[in-house]
């Protein structure tokens, strides 16, 4: 059973650029949840969906930040302009329904490095 | 709201040492509770989890209990080897509000030979 495939898994750039990331959930999970993991803040929740549509995006640091889910098998997390400070690890994350029994299957993360 | 306190790290022990990583929560309804380890490297995955209060989920010998008397989890091993070095999470998923997982900050393990 393949898991979450994050893309790229390294992405070194400079600020100003627009950076990409991409997600592809477990085939049958319909919640799928972005996270941003540094040193200084641990790991934060930054969107999640159900069934493709936003449910929270109180944790997008800024407008730089943007989501979509076109549909159920994939997802983008855009950050335009890029600065140093958006650096960190960002991890996706899918889950089988929305219910509270079920647990999160994470991506092996992209690393970002804003230079 | 929702909230999830764990032990700060890191907790360095000597192989074959018993290791106990406490976890405490706040939370309405009735969550499930979560550990998850994330090795170097790699991301989060689920260790073991706990659905209902007096369930103990167990897993490569570690175990926790979910205690609603004293809204805890704590995650124990009776015997730690050096490939648990891992850094641990303590989660919770709320049974309302969109369903929302709430993670602890993370306790890094160092098992020593």
């Amino acid at each position: 059973d393949a898991g979450v495939i994050q893309s790229p898994r390294h992405e070194v750039t400079e600020m100003g650029q627009e950076v990409t990331l991409r997600c592809k959930p477990i085939s049958g999970h319909n919640s799928l949840f972005w996270y941003r993991q540094t040193m200084m803040r641990g790991l934060e929740l930054l969107i999640y969906f159900n069934n493709n549509v936003p449910i929270d995006d109180s944790g997008m640091p800024e407008d730089r930040f943007s989501a979509k889910m076109p549909n159920a098998s994939f997802s983008t997390l855009k950050i335009q302009p890029s600065e140093p400070r958006d650096s960190a690890v960002y991890f996706c994350a899918s889950s089988p329904r929305g219910e509270s029994n079920q647990p999160q299957h994470f991506g092996d993360g992209t690393r970002l490095s804003i230079l | 709201g929702n909230s999830v306190t764990q032990m700060e790290g890191p907790v360095t022990l000597s192989e074959e040492a018993f290791l106990t990583i406490n976890c405490t929560y706040t939370a309405t309804g009735y969550p499930s509770l979560f550990w998850y380890v994330q090795y170097p490297g790699e991301g989060l995955q689920l260790l073991l989890k706990a659905t209902k209060a007096d369930d103990k989920g167990s897993n490569k010998g570690f175990e926790a209990t979910y205690r609603k008397e004293t809204t805890s989890f704590h995650l124990e091993k009776g015997s730690v080897q050096v490939s648990d070095s891992a850094v641990y999470f303590c989660a919770l998923r709320g049974d309302t509000g969109g369903f929302k997982t709430i993670f602890g900050a993370g306790t890094r393990l160092f098992v020593k030979a």
